[in-house]
């Protein structure tokens, strides 16, 4: 099946710093892509879509400034916090979907932000 | 906003079959139902779509009532790693995912 590759699956920061998670799909080509936050016990959150090739469309709410998307290619999108604070602690999960129409997303294992 | 609803939490005995309701009763006629579940700080894991016709794969059966106002996802064998929350999606043409609540399925001994 589709896989979806995350990484880092961890990172511990101090406030201020800026982090990057990158997401890979492997064995397809993800023309559109997906960033979620997920907070404990509770559901996810659809943070911004991003298209290969074009700027990210962000949900209502969801800083653009704060939350940097990029997605270079067909495979490869990435998130950047920027000047990351004790309130952007989350899991973050990205998803890609397949080209053709109504095509399920495949998600990444996350990764857990810990600002200090 | 998450367009389904589920129930919290439901209880199944190892070997049962589990069936998991999922209401969308304002879905669109070009909206397909995607299930997904998710395993304590794992990404979710795709299950089962469809848009009206009643669908099974090697996890599971998705069975959608006529008017498309619900469905049901139906589990034949569950087994302790089925235990997880399960997430009934609804989406269209730009396919974002606006996840609800979810059910915990706790499948017991």
């Amino acid at each position: 099946g589709a896989v979806v590759s995350q990484h880092p699956s961890w990172v511990i920061c101090k406030s201020g710093t800026s982090v990057k998670i990158e997401c890979r799909s492997l064995d397809f080509q993800a023309t559109t892509m997906f960033w979620y936050r997920q907070f404990p016990k509770q559901s996810l959150m659809l943070m911004a879509t991003s298209n290969e090739g074009s700027k990210a469309t962000y949900e209502q709410g969801v800083e653009k400034d704060k939350f940097l998307i990029n997605h270079a290619s067909l495979t490869l999108s990435t998130l950047t916090v920027t000047s990351a604070h004790p309130e952007d602690s989350s899991f973050y999960i990205c998803s890609g979907e397949g080209q053709g129409g109504n095509q399920p997303q495949h998600f990444g294992d996350g990764t857990r932000l810990s600002i200090l | 906003d998450a367009k389904t609803t589920q129930p919290p939490s439901m209880d199944c005995a190892e070997g049962r079959a589990a069936n998991l309701p999922c209401n969308h009763s304002t879905i669109s006629g070009n909206e397909y139902v995607y299930w997904y579940r998710q395993i304590h700080s794992q990404g979710p894991q795709y299950i089962i779509h469809g848009l009206k016709n009643n669908e099974t794969n090697e996890m599971a059966s998705l069975i959608i009532t006529e008017d498309r106002k619900s469905s049901t996802l139906i589990l034949p064998h569950a087994t302790l790693r089925d235990t997880a929350v399960y997430y009934c999606i609804v989406a269209g043409n730009f396919n974002k995912f606006y996840f609800g609540s979810g059910t915990k399925l706790n499948v017991k001994p």
